[in-house]
């Protein structure tokens, strides 16, 4: 079974850019999350959605980000405009709130890098 | 605000001994907590979990210890292996809701 899918894993920018992030989660899985990786704060949840919903979006650092997700197997991270301070490792996850453990499983990550 | 904390940035252990990574919360609704371990390059991968109806979850040569008074949970790793370098992530959930992580602890095993 393919696992969390993240594209790109890498991208490089500059300031000013649109970035937008995706994921496709695991096929079955209701619920999907989105962090960010930095050193001072570790692995930061910025925005969940349950069923395609947004329930939490209280991590979204500012206005300039922005998350969406139109079906149940598709989601994107938006960032626009794009800061050098917005550099960081953004990872989607996913999980099933229904049964199993409650774990999360994670993709491989998209790291940004804005110059 | 951190919910979920990880004090020690790094623990450096020796092959063979025992490795023992901390974790403190300050919500005490969370009722749900988990270990995550990641290499470079990749994303976490679940590890271990505890429901707060437990004190001690052992699962092969990983045990993670919950302390619900001190908001206190661990993770020990007996005996330690050079394949357990990886940075290790503490995690809380309320409910099966939302998920917070700690900011991580780099484990070095030396052989």
């Amino acid at each position: 079974d393919a696992g969390v899918i993240q594209s790109p894993r890498h991208e490089v920018t500059e300031m000013g850019q649109e970035v937008t992030l995706r994921c496709k989660p695991i096929s079955g899985h209701n619920s999907l999350f989105w962090y960010r990786q930095t050193m001072m704060r570790g692995l930061e949840l910025l925005i969940y959605f349950n069923n395609n919903v947004p329930i939490d979006d209280s991590g979204m650092p500012e206005d300039r980000f922005s998350a969406k997700m139109p079906n149940a197997s598709f989601s994107t991270l938006k960032i626009q405009p794009s800061e050098p301070r917005d550099s960081a490792v953004y990872f989607c996850a996913s999980r099933n709130g229904g049964a199993g453990t409650g774990e999360l499983f994670f993709g491989e990550g998209s790291r940004l890098t804005v110059l | 605000d951190q919910q979920v904390k990880q004090n020690s940035p790094s623990l450096s252990v020796q092959e063979g001994r025992i490795s023992i990574l901390n974790c403190d919360y300050t919500n005490s609704m969370f009722d749900y907590f988990l270990w995550y371990k990641k290499y470079p390059a990749e994303g976490p991968t679940f590890l271990i979990s505890i429901s707060s109806i437990k004190d001690k979850n052992e699962d092969g040569r990983f045990t993670v210890f919950l302390n619900k008074s001190a908001k206190h949970l661990s993770l020990h790793i007996v005996p330690s292996q050079p394949g357990d370098s990886a940075v290790y992530f503490c995690a809380a959930s309320a409910g099966r809701n939302d998920m917070r992580f700690g900011a991580g602890t780099r484990l070095t095993v030396k052989p």
